[in-house]
C-alpha cells in the first residue's frame, strides 16, 4: 500500500535558519502530495500542495517540489521564525478527495 | 476562517466502556472523515462519510466503532466497548466538493483509556 516517510524530530533550529524536512513516499500512479501543519493546541492545516510532477507548492515562506523520479516532497524554508515551531506532516492522496496518507510528522522547534 | 469544532478536548474512560466523540464540521462541508494519531505514531484514516453514509473505512474500523450525523451539524465517532490501544489523539476533518482538496482538521480529542 501507499506510505509517506518522513525525517524524524525533534529539529531545533535557530531563528533565520534554513530547514529542510526530508520526505520520500511509496505509491503507485500518481497522487497528490501536501505538506500538513499543527501549531501548539490547534489542528492540522493545509501549508502546501502539489497535485502533478515538478510542481512547485508554496506558502508563507516554504516550498516543496514534487519529484516523481526521487518520490520526493522535500519542505524548504530559507529563513524559519520562532512562530514556525510546529510539526509538520508530509502526505499523499492518490485522488481528489480521497483518503490522506500520512508520514510521522517532524517537531520544528526555533529558537530565538 | 472557518474552523472545526472538536469536543471534549480530553477524555478518559474506563476500558469496556462506551464513548462518543463529537465534531461540528463547517456548515457548508459535505465530506467528513475521522484519523487518528496513537502516541509517537503516524497519523492514521479512520472512516470517510458522504451523504449520510460511509464512502470508505480502514481495517482499524471494525464493528466496535460506528460514526453517525444525527442533526446536520455534529459528525459523531462512537467507539463501542474501547480497549486500552484505542488511546490515541482522534482528529475530524471536513471538507466541501470532491474536487478541493483542502481537508479542514479539528484540534483533536485526546482520549486515554484505562
Amino acid at each position: 500500500g501507499d506510505s509517506v516517510t518522513q525525517m524524524e524530530g525533534p529539529v531545533t533550529l535557530s531563528e533565520e535558519a534554513f530547514l529542510t524536512i526530508n520526505c520520500t513516499y511509496t505509491a503507485t500512479g500518481y497522487p497528490s502530495l501536501f505538506w500538513y501543519v499543527q501549531y501548539p493546541g490547534e489542528g492540522l492545516q493545509l501549508l502546501l500542495k502539489a497535485t502533478k510532477a515538478d510542481d512547485k507548492g508554496s506558502n508563507k515562506g516554504f516550498e516543496a517540489t514534487y519529484r516523481k523520479e526521487t518520490t520526493s516532497f522535500h519542505l524548504e524554508k530559507g529563513s524559519v521564525q520562532v512562530s514556525d515551531s510546529a510539526v509538520y506532516f508530509c502526505a499523499l492522496s492518490q485522488a481528489a478527495g480521497n483518503k490522506l496518507t500520512f508520514g510521522g510528522g517532524t517537531r520544528v522547534l526555533v529558537k530565538p | 476562517e472557518p474552523e472545526v469544532t472538536q469536543t471534549p478536548s480530553h477524555q478518559v474512560t474506563q476500558m469496556g466502556q462506551e464513548v462518543i466523540l463529537r465534531c461540528v464540521p463547517i456548515s457548508n462541508h459535505l465530506y467528513f472523515y475521522w484519523y487518528r494519531q496513537i502516541l509517537g505514531q503516524k497519523v492514521e484514516f479512520l472512516v470517510s462519510f458522504y451523504n449520510n453514509e460511509i464512502s470508505e473505512k480502514s481495517e482499524i474500523f471494525d464493528d466496535q466503532f460506528s460514526v453517525e450525523r444525527p442533526d446536520g451539524s455534529n459528525f459523531t465517532l462512537k467507539i463501542r466497548s474501547t480497549k486500552l490501544e484505542d488511546s490515541a489523539m482522534y482528529f475530524c476533518a471536513s471538507r466541501t466538493a470532491m474536487t478541493n482538496e483542502k481537508l479542514f482538521f479539528g484540534s483533536g480529542t485526546q482520549l486515554s483509556v484505562l
